[in-house]
């Protein structure tokens, strides 16, 4: 069975600095792993998607994460955090069959709060 | 904007009531996902259509039930309403069941 666990439900940090958001996976298959975003009364905006190519992806707004394997590991982070960067965030394990085709169902951690002091 | 539109935006009703939630995929996407949002459980997989047929089954309660319409359109009906229901419920799209979800914005459920 496929599950995540993001290790902080709240992070905060001052505008410039650098984000750690962090998240442990468990997946019976090699996963597909996705970070959302969602802004307060927003709905959810992908911000980036690992599916077995390059261990370190890049997404929207300068965030990036690494898979690492060894670790379970899909951590998010950016180099220097905006005060449009505070919200709540998620990381997505799809789940798969015996082959390793996804079919479509995500399980979603518990949600990291980004705030974002100036 | 994520092309997935969802209606009504709010709803509030009692408990005991029936209600509908409808949802239109990102143009072309034939797989539809529905989700529910609450403080105490986080974000839950509830079901998902791939045209039109019934693929995955979450943690979907038997008072409520799900259909993906010829034109890919999805409702999911909530019956025999109780406080607990209320949450916010998104529907997601994919053009296939490979593919990244696109979530719509939500429908917020106020059950009195």
């Amino acid at each position: 069975a496929q599950s995540v666990t993001q290790l902080d439900s709240h992070v905060s940090v001052s505008e410039g600095t650098p984000v750690l958001l962090r998240c442990n996976y468990s997946s019976s298959y090699s996963p597909s792993l996705f970070w959302y975003v969602q802004h307060p009364n927003k709905g959810l905006q992908l911000l980036l998607k690992y599916t077995s190519a390059a261990t370190l992806v890049k997404g929207i707004n300068g965030f990036e994460a690494e898979f690492k394997k060894s670790e379970t590991s899909f951590h998010l982070t950016k180099p220097s955090a905006h005060m449009s960067d505070a919200a709540e965030y998620f990381c997505v394990v799809s789940h798969a069959n015996a082959g390793g085709t996804s079919y479509g169902k995500l399980t979603f951690g518990q949600g990291t709060i980004l705030t974002v002091h100036p | 904007d994520s092309g997935v539109t969802q209606t009504p935006k709010h709803l509030i009703t009692a408990t005991g009531q029936r209600v509908t939630l409808r949802c239109s995929p990102r143009s072309g996407d034939l797989s539809v996902y529905w989700y529910q949002q609450s403080l105490d459980q986080g974000l839950q997989f509830l079901i998902q259509y791939y045209n039109g047929e019934e693929r995955a089954k979450g943690n979907i309660l038997e008072r409520f039930s799900a259909q993906q319409f010829p034109d890919l359109h999805s409702e999911l009906n909530l019956s025999s309403l109780e406080l607990g229901d209320s949450a916010l419920y998104f529907c997601a799209s994919s053009a296939t069941l490979t593919n990244e979800q696109f979530f719509g914005p939500g429908t917020r459920l106020t059950v009195l």
